[in-house]
């Protein structure tokens, strides 16, 4: 079946860590996007990819980067400068011309926390 | 910018039917989402309406007003397994990026 992994479920970071969120997709979506959730809120967008080798800047992008070196990959990595990180991170792709779907296919999450 | 309202709580009783607002107010926008999201779960999607009216998908409508600038999701013959998050977001005219509202928790009473 298709769809999008994302590991691990959980991550706990020390202060002053960098972490890697991993994130992989088969459905040969060429779109791909890191979502934040705090608790009680929506998403709020980090970064995201329309191609291969291309990314952007969401409207939360500081403390975070990330690679797209392949399609199927969307790495995103969480550093130090990051000073809030602990929330629930949210990998997602979207298809390309399909109107039934054109609707974000969701990662299961990663739920991030600094100890 | 874009800016989204929805309600923070709403509850129901099982088997009744109840609607979710969401306003918006934006410069622009290709389409209206309405996503699911059970507690500690990623969101899945529901519906997208482009054009105004009223969308049904079985148990669940959804429904535009551009001009008004006002979407609803009308959820029928609730069951208990409908308590959840209920997103609205705008698909923005850039990049096929998303702006989430804050999600309405919905809770469904015997």
């Amino acid at each position: 079946d298709g769809g999008i992994t994302q590991s691990p479920k959980y991550l706990f970071r020390k202060e002053g860590q960098n972490v890697t969120l991993s994130c992989e997709q088969n459905l040969n979506h060429d779109a791909m996007y890191w979502y934040r959730q705090d608790p009680g809120q929506g998403l709020r967008l980090i970064y995201y990819s329309q191609i291969v080798n291309d990314f952007q800047k969401g409207d939360i992008a500081e403390g975070y980067s990330v690679s797209r070196e392949k399609k199927e990959s969307f790495p995103l990595t969480v550093t130090s400068a990051q000073k809030n990180p602990t929330a629930f991170y949210l990998c997602a792709s979207r298809g390309n011309r399909d109107r039934l779907n054109y609707g974000y296919t969701f990662g299961s999450g990663t739920r991030l926390t600094v100890v | 910018g874009q800016n989204i309202d929805q309600p923070t709580e709403m509850t129901a009783t099982e088997g009744a039917i109840v609607q979710i607002n969401c306003t918006y107010q934006t410069s622009g926008f290709n389409g209206l989402f309405w996503y699911q999201q059970h507690a500690g779960e990623a969101p899945t999607f529901l519906s997208y309406n482009v054009l105004d009216g009223l969308e049904e998908k079985g148990r669940f409508s959804s429904f535009l007003s551009r001009s008004k600038g006002y979407s609803y999701l009308l959820l029928k013959e609730l069951q208990m397994k409908d308590s959840a998050s209920y997103l609205c977001a705008l698909r923005g005219t850039n990049a096929g990026k998303s702006t989430f509202g804050d999600g309405t928790t919905l809770t469904v009473k015997p």
